[in-house]
């Protein structure tokens, strides 16, 4: 079965500091991989995909990914942290290719505050 | 626009009684999906329809359920609501295409908070 576990479930930066936040999946074969960002009273929008091309993707907002598959790691990062980065973030998979079913697994989330 | 509507946004309801949140995309998109999100859980996939008349179990089904009679519409069930379904409630909309949805981003509605007393 999939799983997704992002570790910090809250992560503080300087503004113009590096953000990182962490993803992790479990699954029998690569699954294509996504990060939303949610903020305050909103739904979520897409950050940026993984979807088995480029390894390492660029998203919005200066954001951007590399997946590891050695690893089973798909981690978020920015180079310098703005003061409106501050959201919760979600790491998510989707079923691969070739399977049955269409299920969506998301992570728990990891809540970013930016200092200033 | 292209948008995916939820209504209503807040709902304040009693123990048993039958509700149901509707969703709309206006996206012409096959596949659409309801979630819950709890504190600490993230977003937990409640159903999902990968086109008219095809619907699915997610992970966390029971006490739900959905249909799908026109594509543009996926609405949500809550046939005798009980207080653990208070949650925030999304409804998601995305493409497939190749008969398949995995790797195209889900468009997300803004959410209906519901409580149940």
């Amino acid at each position: 079965a999939q799983s997704v576990t992002q570790l910090g479930s809250h992560v503080s930066v300087s503004e113009g500091a590096l953000v990182l936040l962490r993803c992790n999946y479990s699954s029998s074969v690569p699954p294509y991989l996504f990060w939303y960002v949610q903020y305050p009273n909103q739904g979520l929008q897409l950050l940026l995909k993984y979807t088995s091309a480029a390894t390492l993707v660029k998203g919005i907002n200066g954001f951007e990914a590399e997946f590891k598959k050695s690893e089973t790691s798909f981690h978020l990062t920015k180079p310098s942290a703005h003061m409106s980065d501050a959201a919760e973030y979600f790491c998510a998979v989707r079923s691969p290719p070739k399977t049955s079913y269409d299920k969506v697994i998301f992570g728990p989330g990891t809540s970013l505050s930016v200092i200033p | 626009e292209a948008q995916v509507t939820q209504n209503p946004r807040y709902l304040i309801t009693v123990t048993g009684k039958k509700l149901t949140v509707t969703c709309s995309q206006n996206m012409n998109h096959e596949y659409m999906s309801w979630y819950r999100q709890d504190p600490g859980l993230g977003l937990r996939q409640i159903y999902y329809s990968m086109n008219v008349e095809v619907t699915d179990k997610g992970d966390v089904p029971e006490g739900y359920k959905v249909s799908r009679k026109e594509k543009r519409n996926f609405p949500l069930i809550l046939e005798s609501p009980s207080p653990n379904q208070t949650s925030l409630y999304f409804c998601a909309s995305s493409l497939r295409i190749g008969g398949r949805a995995s790797y195209n981003e889900q468009f997300f509605g803004p959410g209906t908070r519901l409580t149940v007393l």
